[in-house]
């Protein structure tokens, strides 16, 4: 059962437009979620993270939205440049001290930007 | 540059062997996580320590052990392999148990099963 889904597999953008990457989760305990890329051949590397006491944070060109009540989360870049093409990881922390005190990550969807 | 150090980068080893992964997590860190990723697949959980303890435990094999030293380094032991153990073995570690925390990965290890 996938506790972290991510629908779409891939995604193309063109560049300088915005890129929006989708996840939703199953679970209510999970209070903290947080966004990797990753490029092929590479660890994946942290971009942007949300506790679920926020429904936005926003760094640069990222922004994370968290609709607590959809339990749906999404990505936004905007404007999309050609080095973002890499999949995207969307990743959920359980409460601490319960069974789901660990990261679990959803499939990525793989981002095309097309200069 | 993560910080987080794995060894070997490439690994290729028979059927039946055995192989031994090894991570160094950033200083500072008291967490380390295994994860998996075969070919098209996520990132699979397999295990977690916290200074020393295991703290949770993913969808790992029974063939497969890890363990974290007194240094904070560990070790995931794979035995048995299979062709399906094909994969890359990701590392990652956060300065404390994983809740509210950022984790960072290592580059991996590529492992290549004959």
């Amino acid at each position: 059962d996938q506790q972290v889904k991510q629908n779409s597999p891939s995604l193309s953008v063109q560049e300088g437009r915005i890129s929006i990457l989708n996840c939703d989760y199953t679970n209510s305990m999970f209070d903290y979620f947080l966004w990797y890329k990753k490029y092929p051949a590479e660890g994946p590397t942290f971009l942007i993270s949300i506790s679920s006491i926020k429904d936005k944070n926003e760094d640069g060109r990222f922004t994370v939205f968290l609709n607590k009540s959809a339990k749906h989360l999404s990505l936004h870049i905007v404007p999309s440049q050609p080095g973002d093409s890499a999949v995207y990881f969307c990743a959920a922390n359980g409460r601490r001290r319960t069974s789901y005190d660990k990261v679990i990550f959803g499939p990525g969807t793989s981002l095309s930007v097309i200069p | 540059d993560s910080g987080v150090t794995q060894t070997p980068k490439h690994l290729i080893t028979a059927t039946g062997q055995r192989v031994t992964l090894r991570c160094s997590p950033r200083s500072g860190d008291l967490s380390v996580y295994w994860y998996q990723q075969s070919l098209d697949q996520g990132l699979q959980f397999l295990i977690q320590y916290y200074n020393g303890e295991e703290r949770a435990k993913g969808n790992i094999l029974e063939r497969f052990s890890a363990q974290q030293f007194p240094d904070l380094h560990s070790e995931l032991n794979l035995s048995s392999l299979e062709l399906g153990d094909s994969a890359l073995y990701f590392c990652a570690s956060s300065a404390r148990q994983s809740s509210g925390n950022t984790i960072y990965f290592g580059e991996g290890s590529w492992l290549t099963v004959v």
